[in-house]
């Protein structure tokens, strides 16, 4: 079954800092990988996806992800942080069997990213 | 302007009653998706939808009921067997061959007094 783990529930940087969110995930197939963050009281919008085309992917707002196999990892990265994005993280992975995927998403507990002046 | 939409935002009910959220799209996807997210527990799957008059129990769906008599729209009705209803709900959407990827409505806020 396919699991995802976001190793730490709260990250603090500094403004114009660079930004690490890290994500592990388990699967037996080639897995879609997904960043979505949520402001406070919204919903979740799309950062970024991983679907085997690249390792390195490139998501809105400066973010980027990189798909490690060997690891089984999917951390999200950005250069230099920015007040703005302040909020929360999570990783998801699509859940697949041997028919394919079926389209639901399982995901992880979150990351909530504080950004200090 | 195409969207997913829920309404209300904030949504207030006594113990005991039953109460009905919605979730509309206009996006033309066929499938849609009910979560309940609680703090530090990432979302929860409480029910989905392939296509029109078919559904599915998610992992969560004791004490929620859902329909899906049309494309566009797609219910949740929170039970009053639900022990603790107070939460965030989220719906999504999906087009059929758009890949995984799902589309986000803006949350329905349910506190049950």
């Amino acid at each position: 079954a396919q699991s995802v783990t976001q190793l730490d529930s709260h990250v603090s940087v500094s403004e114009g800092t660079p930004v690490l969110l890290r994500c592990n995930y388990s699967s037996s197939y080639s897995p879609s990988l997904f960043w979505y963050v949520q402001h406070p009281n919204k919903g979740l919008q799309l950062l970024l996806k991983y679907t085997s085309a690249a390792t390195l992917v490139k998501g809105i707002n400066g973010f980027e992800a990189e798909f490690k196999k060997s690891e089984t990892s999917f951390h999200l990265t950005k250069p230099s942080a920015h007040m703005s994005d302040a909020a929360e993280y999570f990783c998801v992975v699509s859940e697949e069997n041997y028919g394919g995927s079926q389209g639901n998403l399982i995901f992880g507990k979150g990351t909530k990213l504080s950004v200090k002046p | 302007d195409g969207g997913i939409t829920q309404s209300p935002k904030y949504l207030f009910r006594k113990e005991g009653q039953n109460v009905t959220l919605s979730c509309e799209q206009n996006l033309n996807h066929d499938a849609m998706y009910w979560y309940r997210q609680d703090p530090g527990q990432g979302l929860r799957l409480i029910y989905y939808s392939q296509i029109v008059n078919d559904f599915q129990k998610g992992d969560i769906a004791e004490g929620y009921s859902v329909s899906r008599e049309k494309k566009e729209s797609f219910p949740l009705t929170v039970t009053s067997a639900q022990k603790n209803p107070t939460a965030f709900y989220l719906c999504a959407s999906r087009p059929r061959g758009g890949g995984d990827t799902q589309y986000f409505g803006p949350g329905t806020r349910l506190t049950v007094l």
